[in-house]
């Protein structure tokens, strides 16, 4: 079956622009994650949502990061006023379910430029 | 969570087996090691994982120590597709378990 997609694959984006990056999970899995992996580094977790709500935005890095899901389905990630720190690979899974019971399946990614 | 400690990069050539080292001295009794593996302009996938005795799939084999300080990770017959960032953590069954965290990871370079 299809497994998680994100889009666009590559951003390019001046410093202070917004940007939105898209991510489609598998087909009924209830959670969803978002994660950054900036060059060399390892994961940075951002954000988790169960159905449509996100119990835990601890990651997300400041007041310029958001992201939303609707349908239970896609979910979008927000970077407001885009600055060069930014600039990442964003990484989106989704999992049947919360919990370390529940394998995470990562799609590829969006490479993220900021110029 | 535990942390843990891997080699920063490790060469294979092609058919052999790839044993791959994790440290996790700090390892507490309800903590589980977990394997993923990261190929260039990829998402992370999973690989195995384990509690305190040995595991195998058909990916890999999983080795933890009877004391659970370390472990390591078998490729039985690596492949040059199995180059990639192997990364082992270490995942506590409660509180925000879902979160994956990852360090630096060992680069595998499987030779022809």
């Amino acid at each position: 079956g299809a497994g998680v997609s994100q889009s666009p694959s590559n951003k390019v984006t001046e410093k202070g622009k917004d940007v939105e990056l898209r991510c489609d999970p598998i087909s009924g899995h209830t959670a969803l994650y978002w994660y950054r992996q900036r060059l060399g580094q390892g994961l940075e977790f951002l954000i988790y949502f169960q159905g449509n709500s996100a119990p835990d935005k601890s990651g997300l890095p400041s007041d310029r990061f958001s992201a939303e899901r609707t349908g239970e389905s896609v979910s979008t990630l927000t970077i407001q006023r885009t600055q060069q720190e930014d600039s990442a690979v964003y990484l989106c899974a989704s999992s049947l379910a919360g919990g370390i019971n529940y394998e995470q399946y990562f799609g590829p990614g969006t490479r993220l430029t900021v110029t | 969570d535990a942390k843990t400690t891997q080699p920063p990069s490790m060469d294979c050539a092609e058919g052999r087996a790839a044993n791959l080292p994790c440290n996790h001295s700090t390892i507490s009794g309800n903590e589980y090691v977990y394997w993923y593996r990261q190929i260039h302009s990829q998402g992370p996938q999973y690989i195995i994982h384990g509690l305190k005795n040995n595991e195998t799939n058909e990916m890999a084999s999983l080795i933890i120590t009877e004391d659970r300080k370390s472990s390591t990770l078998i490729l039985p017959h690596a492949t040059l597709r199995d180059t990639a960032v192997y990364y082992c953590i270490v995942r506590a069954d409660r509180g925000s378990n879902y979160k994956l965290t990852f360090g630096k990871g060992t680069l595998l370079t499987v030779n022809p």
